[in-house]
C-alpha cells in the first residue's frame, strides 16, 4: 500500500460547482497536512496547511482532516475557471521533516 | 520578493553530458530540497539539506550529487546525464521541520 493515495482524475466540472478532492494515507505518524495547487508549467504553491484533525476554511476553500479514517479532503465552493490546475496533497510527521506527496488530481473548471 | 529562484528554466543535454542546476532562496530558510516530477509518478525527493553543511539522500538519489553552498544556495549536479533523467526538477525550501515547502518554478530538462 502506498503511503499516500490520490485519485489522479482528470476531474471536469462546470463553473460554480462544488469540487471535492481527496487523499488517503497509511502512516499514522502524519500530523501536518497540506494542499498545493500547481498551474501548468509552474511550481506547486501552498493553498492550505492544517495540523491534526479538523476543518480549516479560507475563502472558497475548506480543508478537512479525519485522522481516525486517515482521510483528508479539499472542498472548493463556487469553482472558477481560474481554479483549473493540478491539486497535490502532502503530509508529514515525526522527526524526519520530509513531505510525502500524493500524485495530484488534474481539475478543469469549464466556463 | 523572489522566494525560490531556479536556473536555468530549460535545458537540453546529450547523453553523457554534465550540468548543474542552481537554486537560491531569499527567505532565510534552513532546509532545502530537490524534487523531480514525472507524469504519473508525482513529486519524488532526490536530495535534501536539513541545514547548512548537511545533505541527505531522498527517494531517488542515484545519478545525482548536491552541494549546499551556503544557507541560500543548493545545487544539483548530473555528472553523466541519461535519458531517464528527463524530467522537471523543482527546488524547495522551508524554515523549520514540518512547515510547508516553498517551491521554485522548475527546470525542464530533456536528455537525448
Amino acid at each position: 500500500q502506498k503511503e499516500v493515495e490520490q485519485d489522479p482524475g482528470p476531474l471536469s466540472v462546470p463553473e460554480g460547482a462544488i469540487v471535492s478532492l481527496n487523499c488517503t494515507y497509511s502512516n499514522s505518524a502524519f500530523q501536518y497536512f497540506m494542499w498545493y495547487r500547481q498551474y501548468s508549467r509552474k511550481g506547486p504553491e501552498l493553498l492550505m496547511y492544517t495540523y491534526s484533525s479538523g476543518n480549516k476554511e479560507d475563502g472558497r476553500f475548506t480543508a478537512q482532516v479525519d485522522k481516525s479514517s486517515k482521510y483528508i479532503s479539499l472542498f472548493i465552493r463556487d469553482s472558477q475557471p481560474s481554479d483549473s490546475a493540478t491539486y497535490l496533497c502532502a503530509m508529514s510527521g515525526g522527526s524526519n521533516y520530509k513531505l510525502t506527496f500524493g500524485k495530484g488530481t488534474l481539475l478543469t473548471v469549464n466556463p | 520578493n523572489a522566494g525560490v529562484t531556479q536556473t536555468p528554466k530549460f535545458q537540453v543535454l546529450k547523453t553523457g553530458q554534465s550540468m548543474t542546476l542552481q537554486c537560491a532562496q531569499d527567505m532565510n530558510h534552513n532546509s532545502m530540497y530537490w524534487y523531480r516530477q514525472d507524469p504519473g509518478m508525482g513529486l519524488r525527493l532526490i536530495y535534501y539539506s536539513a541545514s547548512e553543511g548537511t545533505t541527505d539522500k531522498g527517494e531517488v538519489p542515484n545519478g545525482y550529487n548536491v552541494s549546499r553552498l551556503n544557507k541560500r544556495e543548493f545545487s544539483l549536479r548530473l555528472e553523466s546525464a541519461a535519458p531517464s533523467q528527463t524530467s522537471v526538477y523543482f527546488c524547495a525550501s522551508t524554515g523549520q521541520g514540518n512547515s510547508p515547502l516553498h517551491f521554485g518554478n522548475g527546470t525542464r530538462l530533456t536528455v537525448t
